[in-house]
């Protein structure tokens, strides 16, 4: 069964830093590209980022790039999202999506985590 | 930016069919439908334009002209109630549009 497990949120000040995690089992972890997909409370969903099975290919939204990194460790089974320059507006659920594909822009998610809530607020 | 463009609620009466559009400059041919409801993550429902996922009911249908995808729901049931988004990707970035919720009355 595959199952996908986010950690990680919590509140921090605007300017502060936060790292996600998501564990992954349940399927062969470098098969499968992975993404972040935020939701603002009340709102609509939102890609965030995007890697490949294999690492070697990411994809940031404009809002997070520069910002946020994802990178992914598959001798751990875990996908990561650095956060660093925190704004208000980053204020949301962060779920951890599987895609059916390989590469990093393959965007059928199969499988989503529960989400982890990041609030940024002063 | 690429944006995709859906009506922000459709309501439908039970047994009735429910369609839910999506529109983009240019919706390639890989177009996701996704299922929210309150408080759970969301379910993919259709992807790549028709097919439907295991376990995902046959009531379930997609379709895509181009530049307007389509999520229809046949005999639509009480449980159907939800968000619903459509997705899609261009050359950089995977988009979703605005959500339409599905009222059943």
């Amino acid at each position: 069964e595959v199952q996908l497990l986010e950690s990680g949120g919590g509140l921090v000040q605007p300017g502060e830093s936060l790292r996600l995690s998501c564990a992954a089992s349940g399927f062969t972890f470098r098969r499968n590209a992975m993404s972040w997909v935020r939701q603002a409370p009340g709102k609509g969903l939102e890609w965030v980022s995007g890697i490949s099975g294999s690492g070697g290919t990411t994809y940031h939204a404009d809002s997070v790039r520069g910002r946020f990194t994802i990178s992914r460790d598959t001798s751990k089974n875990t996908l990561y999202l650095q956060m660093n320059s925190l704004r208000v507006e980053d204020t949301a659920v962060y779920y951890c999506a599987k895609a059916g594909g390989a590469a990093a822009l393959d965007h059928d998610f199969d499988y989503w985590g529960q989400g982890t809530l990041v609030i940024v607020s002063s | 930016s690429y944006e995709l463009t859906q009506p922000p609620s459709v309501s439908v009466s039970p047994g009735q069919t429910a369609s839910i559009t999506c529109s983009g400059d240019k919706l390639g041919d890989n177009v996701c439908w996704y299922q929210q409801k309150p408080g759970q993550s969301p379910v993919l429902v259709i992807h790549q334009d028709t097919k439907r996922p295991s376990g995902i009911p046959e009531r379930f249908s997609g379709s895509n002209s181009g530049k307007t995808a389509t999520l229809t729901i046949s005999g639509t049931q009480a449980m159907d109630e939800a968000d619903y988004y459509c997705q899609a990707r261009d050359s950089s970035t995977v988009v979703f549009g605005g959500g339409t919720k599905l009222t059943v009355l």
